[in-house]
């Protein structure tokens, strides 16, 4: 069991708008940053947003995050089909001292 | 352009030791914006972090791999190393090292390395 809630799948078809959600508690998302990640089959996870909104140079802007308290959530807008494969959440925890990861949501593009 | 990469020990025994480094390229890994760390993924399953090292500071570590786990970072040869002791096949997994701007914020990946363990 994650200490970040993901749900574990999500669809949607090429050119559509979807969200993921991730929820924790104060201990970590709740007063901490959160960061995301994309993990595509064969290739290693790539961190697509840190301090919850921010875009590292090269990930396009149709990838948008946001939080409020203790849950945060990740939007990809004019979905591709090679935007398939997983996404994490991830926060400093302060109760745990470690940094946790949500169980990664599923991305199926139909 | 900075580079990770890992080595180390495809297979391991139970109640060994697994070792792994990880030689960054492109960069020095004595800098005072990132950390660097190590994070697994068994097979069919999430995530999992094991720990983080600044490049003269001390680690810190997951709490459920702490009483195993030791990571050492190597300023002369520009690596870090991570060292996972008394392994069980609940360790066997792909093991990634990464460069992190803050804590939890791992920006640059290795492709990421699978070890067994296995008799």
């Amino acid at each position: 069991q994650s200490v970040l809630t993901q749900p574990p799948s999500a669809s949607g078809t090429p050119g559509q708008r979807v969200t993921f959600s991730c929820s924790g508690s104060g201990s970590n998302i709740g007063g901490n940053t959160v960061n995301w990640y994309r993990h595509l089959p064969g290739a290693a996870p790539q961190l697509l947003i840190y301090t919850n909104t921010q875009r590292p140079s090269g990930v396009p802007d149709r990838f948008s995050a946001s939080k409020s308290g203790a849950s945060a959530s990740l939007a990809i807008s004019g979905l591709q089909s090679e935007d398939e494969g997983h996404y994490y959440c991830a926060a400093w925890d302060d109760s745990l001292n470690a940094v946790v990861f949500g169980g990664g949501t599923k991305l199926i593009v139909l | 352009q900075v580079h990770l990469q890992e080595s180390g020990p495809g297979l391991v025994k139970p109640s060994e030791t697994l070792s792994l480094t990880c030689s960054v390229s492109g960069g020095s890994i004595s800098t005072t914006t990132n950390y660097w760390g190590w994070i697994r993924q068994p097979a069919g399953k999430g995530l999992e972090w094991i720990g983080s090292a600044y490049y003269n500071g001390s680690p810190y570590y997951n709490p459920s791999l702490k009483s195993r786990v030791t990571i050492s970072v190597d300023t002369s040869k520009n690596q870090f190393s991570l060292n996972l002791n008394s392994v069980t096949a609940a360790d066997t997994a792909v093991y990634y090292c990464a460069r992190a701007i803050g804590v939890p914020a791992f920006d640059i990946w290795g492709q990421g390395t699978v070890v067994a363990v296995s008799s």
